[in-house]
């Protein structure tokens, strides 16, 4: 299977800075079949980035995601209060499907 | 407006059977494409997925989890049933179901989740 590797595990900023998360693939996923959410203590993840890099419907354009063979970034532009939370990768393109194990952005 | 909802027991004891239920609105499982994912969230740790079942029927399950797991789909009732043989301790976490526009897309709604907790 496929194993997303996320780092930094933590990444600790203040509101107003970038935020650079990344996501590496253990083995070649296409682009398309990569998605990016966020997860809200008690909450569902919510849907942000996927094909890599497209926002999906909703999500503020300081959230942007890219890739380069395997390995996949999601940059938050300036921090707003509100996004300080934890980010998963997931690839869908090869079953079975996987998630990394998360980064949490926090103040 | 799509919609889904988990219902279940909130507590079962080790070797039981535990019965999920997805209940959805604002889509159906009957058309091209679309799929209906359970994807689980032990306390504090990561996401992981568990099953699938698509619009032909089609079933994936996570192959650590394979003998354990059965999805099935109820059109006519919108609902998904995720049934896991066999629960321990380590299986307790908030179960999600989720759903999926098209194939080789993204998650792109989730139910709120519900906490199942194996103990005696």
């Amino acid at each position: 299977e496929v194993v997303l590797t996320q780092s930094p595990g933590t990444l600790s900023l203040s509101p107003g800075e970038r935020a650079t998360l990344s996501c590496r693939a253990s083995q070649s996923v296409s682009s398309s079949h990569l998605a990016w959410y966020q997860q809200k203590p008690g909450q569902a993840p919510r849907l942000l980035i996927y094909g890599a890099s497209i926002r999906a419907t909703g999500i503020p354009d300081r959230f942007s995601g890219s890739a380069s063979g395997t390995d996949f970034t999601l940059t938050i532009s300036r921090l707003e209060p509100e996004d300080f939370a934890v980010y998963y990768c997931q690839q869908y393109g090869t079953s079975p499907e996987t998630f990394g194990q998360g980064t949490k952005v926090e103040v | 407006q799509i919609t889904l909802k988990e219902s279940g027991p909130t507590l079962v004891k080790p070797t039981q059977t535990l019965t999920l239920t997805c209940t959805f609105s604002g889509f159906s499982l009957s058309t091209s494409g679309v799929a209906v994912a359970w994807i689980r969230q032990p306390p504090g740790k990561a996401l992981e997925w568990l099953a699938l079942v698509n619009w032909i029927d089609d079933k994936r399950y996570s192959p650590s989890l394979n003998t354990r797991l059965t999805i099935t789909k109820d059109t006519s009732k919108n609902q998904v049933v995720l049934t896991m043989t066999n629960m321990d301790p380590v299986d307790t976490a908030t179960y999600y179901c989720a759903h999926r526009p098209r194939l080789l897309r993204e998650f792109d709604f989730w139910g709120q989740g519900t906490l199942v907790t194996v103990s005696s």
